[in-house]
């Protein structure tokens, strides 16, 4: 069963710092990943999702990787700013299954000003 | 372009009654889902529905049932509600065949019972 682990689970910066976050998983046999962002109260909103050919993804100031063989996906966000703090969940379907995705926990993100 | 939308948006209710979240998508998406979300837990899926006339439980299914009315809709029973079911309550929908397996999540139902 495919697991995701998000470490840190939260993280303050200041703003301006380029940051990354972290997402595992257990199964490489991946089939996408998907990163999510969600402010206080909010639901998720999809910000980038890689497919298993893919290596990385680009919009804006987020870059979002994948590596199967280590298992891990990262977020790079440059030059953090306050409105950037939300946590974020990343979430990976594994093939050869339900494809129904399986979530981290997330990291919960404060950029101070 | 609606995408996601559920009702209500916010529930109290006193242990033992019953109430239905609705949730619809005009993506037309064949996959729908139901999360809850709780401090500490994540995301945890109760049940979801991979097309429609097809539903399954998904990890929390217990004291929960659901209906996938058509394509667009699909929506989720309490019978009896019970304080450990407080929680925030997630809609989701997303394509059932590749590449591309997202979810677009609607804004939540927050439940209280007591």
């Amino acid at each position: 069963k495919q697991e995701v682990t998000q470490i840190p689970a939260a993280l303050s910066v200041p703003e301006g710092e380029n940051l990354v976050l972290n997402c595992s998983f257990t199964d490489s046999a991946i089939y996408n990943l998907q990163w999510f962002r969600q402010d206080p109260g909010k639901g998720l909103t999809s910000l980038l999702l890689i497919q298993s050919s893919q290596r990385e993804q680009t919009s804006g100031r987020l870059n979002a990787s994948l590596d199967k063989s280590s298992g891990r996906s990262t977020l790079y966000i440059a030059a953090s700013q306050p409105g950037d703090s939300a946590t974020y969940l990343c979430a990976g379907v594994a093939s050869g299954g339900s494809y129904i995705p399986t979530f981290g926990r997330g990291t919960s993100l404060i950029v101070h000003p | 372009n609606a995408g996601v939308t559920q009702t209500p948006k916010f529930q109290v209710l006193k242990t033992g009654q019953s109430m239905t979240l609705q949730c619809a998508q005009d993506m037309n998406h064949n996959s729908m889902y139901w999360y809850r979300q709780d401090p500490g837990m994540g995301l945890r899926l109760i049940y979801y529905s991979a097309s429609e006339g097809t539903t399954d439980k998904g990890e929390v299914p217990n004291g929960y049932n659901v209906s996938r009315l058509n394509k667009r809709e699909f929506s989720l029973r309490l019978e009896s509600a019970a304080p450990s079911q407080t929680s925030v309550y997630f809609c989701a929908s997303g394509p059932r065949t590749g590449p591309r397996y997202e979810q677009y999540f609607g804004p939540g139902t927050r439940l209280t019972v007591t």
